[in-house]
């Protein structure tokens, strides 16, 4: 089973700072890395897909990068409505896995 | 626009059993593998089971396989999860989810349903 790492566990930061996420995994998931936002009481969203594609919808505030075993999700500048619970998953191998996410908390 | 419902969940005993069911609209159902994904209370998600648009393939987490039993109806668009010989550890919001990648199974998943909560419980 393919570990998904996150860091940090939570990060405090401040409306219209720049947040770095990262996700590692255990062995290289080429780049079929996802990356979802979920707020309390609510399903989660899907941010990011493929490492880098935006879905649909999706500010361009939040981008992705990385391949093989090492990612990012960066938020450009925060808004109110980004602070958050962050997910990434992988889709390389069974069985699907979720890292334990970040929290991205208001400073 | 595409929407998922999900429905069935409640209070069970330890051993017991419950089906959910998830209602999808806004989309061509039978070209789209669906997966279940849980979530405990206060902690991370887990994905569960997936199954292939055609239903000819699934596969299942270890901690749910040879109790759960993932399905489908590609003539009412609606998913199913079978969860027999519930346990305490099942407790968790289930969430049905699309995958992005027609045809796809291995996927990531848009959109999720709003989720149905299963307690197990004495």
């Amino acid at each position: 089973e393919i570990v998904l790492t996150q860091s940090p566990a939570t990060l405090s930061l401040s409306p219209g700072e720049r947040a770095t996420l990262s996700c590692r995994a255990s062995q290289s998931v080429s780049r079929f890395l996802a990356w979802y936002q979920q707020k309390p009481g609510q399903a989660p969203r899907l941010l990011i897909y493929d490492a880098s594609n935006r879905a649909s919808g999706i500010p361009d505030r939040f981008s992705g990068s990385g391949s093989g075993t090492d990612f990012t999700l960066t938020i450009s500048s925060l808004e109110s409505e980004d602070f958050a619970v962050y997910y990434c998953q992988q889709s390389s191998n069974w069985p699907l896995t979720f890292g334990g996410g970040t929290t991205v908390e208001i400073k | 626009e595409v929407q998922l419902v999900e429905s069935g969940g409640g209070l069970v005993q330890p051993g017991g059993s419950l089906r959910l069911s998830c209602a999808a609209s806004g989309f061509t159902f039978n070209n789209y593998a669906m997966s279940w994904v849980r979530q405990a209370p206060g902690k991370g998600l887990e994905w569960v089971s997936v199954i292939s648009g055609s239903a000819g393939s699934t596969d299942y987490a270890d901690s749910v396989k040879g109790r759960f039993t993932i399905s489908r109806d590609n003539s009412k668009n609606t998913l199913y999860l079978q969860m027999n010989s519930l346990r305490p550890d099942d407790t968790a919001v289930y969430y049905c989810a699309k995958g992005i990648h027609l045809l796809a199974v291995s996927n990531s998943f848009d959109p999720w349903g709003q989720g149905t909560l299963v307690t197990v419980s004495s």
